[in-house]
């Protein structure tokens, strides 16, 4: 099974890059590795998907080494407001979409 | 445009009655994910329809729990005999496909039970 592992929680400050990394060591070949973002008292939303190397959006960047063995999402310049609960996903045997329990992230003024 | 509904956002219930959830899809999606988030917890799958099929039910946690889902379209959870340890935020999320791909899921906002 794709089992993810991640930092329980992280705390940062404002203007500050933050790197959270993902380990999935038993990623399969077709696997894609998406990370969601969530806030309290809402469902998780999606920020970024890939699959090798790196791939950026308007939101944040992925990093995906060779081995595709982790993934390090990276958020620009944080703020007050990206404090919530990020995860990394990966898709493991039989389908079933696992969440690891996700990295609480805590922005400071 | 419309994402992914569910009803009713929150549920107060009495342990050992049944409760039923619903959820609306996005239009268009065929599969369909249920999750259950205790609180200050990550999320839990539960169990996952392609169409109106569920290949894996694996994530159900006991024979109280059961779902369907009709006309590739709207899916509803069912819990009987509820105890205070389902209380729960249960969340709902469809794609446009399942495997492989890793299509992007988008989640509903959950409907909140709480079994006293």
């Amino acid at each position: 099974l794709a089992k993810t592992t991640q930092p329980i929680s992280m705390d940062s400050y404002e203007g500050q890059e933050v790197n959270i990394t993902c380990s999935h060591n038993n990623i399969a070949t077709n696997d894609y590795i998406t990370w969601y973002q969530q806030f309290p008292s809402q469902g998780p939303r999606f920020i970024i998907q890939g699959y090798k190397t790196k791939v950026t959006n308007e939101v944040a960047s992925l990093f995906i080494p060779a081995d595709r063995k982790s993934s390090t999402l990276s958020l620009p310049r944080v703020s007050l407001s990206d404090t919530a609960v990020y995860y990394c996903r990966v898709p493991n045997a039989g389908n079933m979409l696992t969440f690891g329990g996700g990295t609480r992230l805590m922005v400071k003024p | 445009g419309a994402g992914v509904s569910q009803s009713p956002s929150n549920k107060v219930t009495e342990k050992g009655k049944d409760v039923e959830l619903r959820c609306d899809p996005i239009s268009g999606h065929t599969a369909l994910y249920w999750y259950r988030q205790r609180l200050g917890q990550g999320l839990e799958f539960l169990i996952y329809f392609q169409g109106n099929s569920a290949p894996d039910k694996s994530g159900l946690p006991s024979d109280r729990f059961s779902a369907e889902r009709t006309g590739e379209s709207v899916s509803t959870l069912t819990i009987q005999r509820t105890q205070q340890e389902d209380s729960a935020v249960y969340l709902c999320a469809s794609s446009f496909g399942t495997y492989g791909r890793s299509y992007e899921q988008y989640f509903g906002p959950g409907t909140r039970l709480t079994v006293t």
